[in-house]
């Protein structure tokens, strides 16, 4: 099946740091989407983006939809502490149509 | 309105043993998913569903069954567990299938001893 990669694992940084994300396809997706899950609860979509090239924001983080199609990134400015969890890409197109495949997250510690 | 909610919150069962986990939404979303996520890989799809009365298989759905016998609900069941079950399962609902948001419900830790 299609599958995601996703770097870096984890990243450790100090409050008011930028922080850069991105996730690797070996195949086309139509959807890219950026997940962020706390301790102990599911995941909340933070940005969702539907078109190549298509680059987006919501508040601090924004991300991009990669122009081939194969990858996105997800930037976080200014990192508070309450950034702190898991990050997830998620896509859907190609031969997953309709099912979301995940890649492995981003484990994100901020010291304040 | 509770979004997606999920019970049992945690459950420790013997190897052998059966369960069903209860997945409800109260957003009357027509697709419904079951995910297990374990460390370092993502989350997975185990079944799915596309309305009341259907489901489908994910990506890893060996040693799990589920119904969808109501719109607002999806069981997932384990007949037989075995400690390579044990996970944490998270339910989703959406209103489409193909690029909608997916809303996810706290998840159920389950340990299989």
């Amino acid at each position: 099946g299609q599958q995601l990669n996703q770097s870096p694992q984890s990243m450790f940084i100090q409050e008011g740091e930028d922080v850069s994300m991105n996730c690797t396809s070996s195949s086309i997706f139509n959807t890219w989407l950026w997940y962020k899950q706390d301790p102990g609860e599911g995941p909340v979509l933070l940005i969702a983006l539907y078109k190549a090239g298509e680059l987006t924001s919501n508040g601090r983080l924004t991300a991009q939809f990669g122009i081939t199609r194969k990858d996105s990134f997800l930037n976080i400015s200014a990192s508070i502490p309450s950034d702190v969890g898991i990050y997830f890409c998620a896509g859907t197109g190609g031969t997953s149509y309709g099912k979301l495949t995940f890649g492995q997250g981003t484990i994100l510690t901020v010291h304040p | 309105n509770a979004g997606v909610t999920q019970t049992p919150k945690f459950r420790v069962l013997k190897t052998g043993q059966s369960m069903t986990l209860l997945c409800a939404q109260d957003m009357n979303h027509e697709y419904m998913y079951w995910y297990r996520q374990d460390p370092g890989m993502g989350l997975r799809l185990i079944h799915y569903s596309v309305g009341e009365g259907t489901t489908a298989k994910g990506e890893v759905p060996d040693g799990y069954n589920v119904s969808r016998l109501k719109k607002q609900n999806f069981l997932l069941g384990l007949e037989s567990a075995a400690p390579s079950q044990t996970s944490v399962y998270f339910c989703a609902s959406s209103r489409s299938l193909n690029t909608d948001t997916q809303y996810f419900g706290p998840g159920t830790r389950l340990t299989v001893l």
